[in-house]
């Protein structure tokens, strides 16, 4: 069965910190992969996603994910958090179906 | 100017009662789910809707049900609500139908069911 395990419920940075949180899936085939976040009392919302090509896909507020075939990885960076990065991140994976499999959450908390 | 809203943000019942939430979109999208989301869980297909007439049930649709009024509308009902379906709740569109699709989410609405 298709599944996104998400190995950091909770991380704590202090700004500036640089962040990785990880993200592994379980599917041989084709992957199309997203991160959402949530930030406090806002919507879910798309922070960036691969389906193809290069494997180091940058999206919104400097947030980046490279999505290594090898190790059935996703994981999300930044090179420095700021305070208004503390949010739920999602991991999520569709392959090719209706569904999107949604991970368990990371809660970030970025101290100022 | 928010694209998907739900109704109520938050709600309190009791263990027995019905109660349904409301999801509407002004986004034009014809696809629309319904999610929960519990702690160390994350979110959850309760149900789906492709258009009006197509309503399909997700991996957790047990105690619940839907109706799609209108490509704009689409609402779930708890039948019987019991306590372990204290949960935040999700309404989310997405337009195209393919793998790589965005979704987009309502501002969800927190259920406590005593």
């Amino acid at each position: 069965a298709q599944s996104v395990s998400q190995h950091n419920h909770h991380v704590i940075l202090s700004e500036a910190a640089s962040l990785e949180l990880g993200c592994n899936y379980s599917y041989g085939g084709t992957v199309n992969l997203f991160w959402y976040v949530q930030y406090p009392g806002q919507h879910l919302q798309l922070l960036l996603k691969y389906f193809s090509g290069d494997p180091l896909v940058k999206g919104i507020k400097g947030f980046e994910a490279e999505f290594i075939k090898s190790k059935f990885s996703f994981n999300l960076r930044k090179p420095s958090v700021q305070w208004s990065d503390t949010a739920e991140y999602f991991c999520a994976l569709n392959t090719g179906g209706f569904k999107t499999i949604f991970g368990a959450g990371t809660r970030l908390f970025v101290k100022a | 100017d928010a694209d998907v809203t739900q109704t109520p943000r938050n709600r309190i019942t009791k263990t027995g009662k019905r109660i349904m939430l409301e999801c509407s979109q002004t986004k034009g999208h014809d696809r629309m789910y319904w999610y929960r989301q519990d702690p160390g869980l994350g979110l959850r297909l309760i149900y789906y809707s492709f258009d009006v007439k197509d309503i399909n049930k997700g991996e957790i649709s047990d105690g619940y049900s839907v109706s799609r009024q209108a490509q704009a509308k689409f609402s779930l009902s708890l039948e019987s609500a019991i306590p372990n379906q204290t949960a935040l709740y999700f309404c989310a569109t997405s337009d195209s139908g393919t793998p790589q699709e965005t979704q987009y989410f309502g501002p969800g609405t927190r259920l406590l069911v005593l």
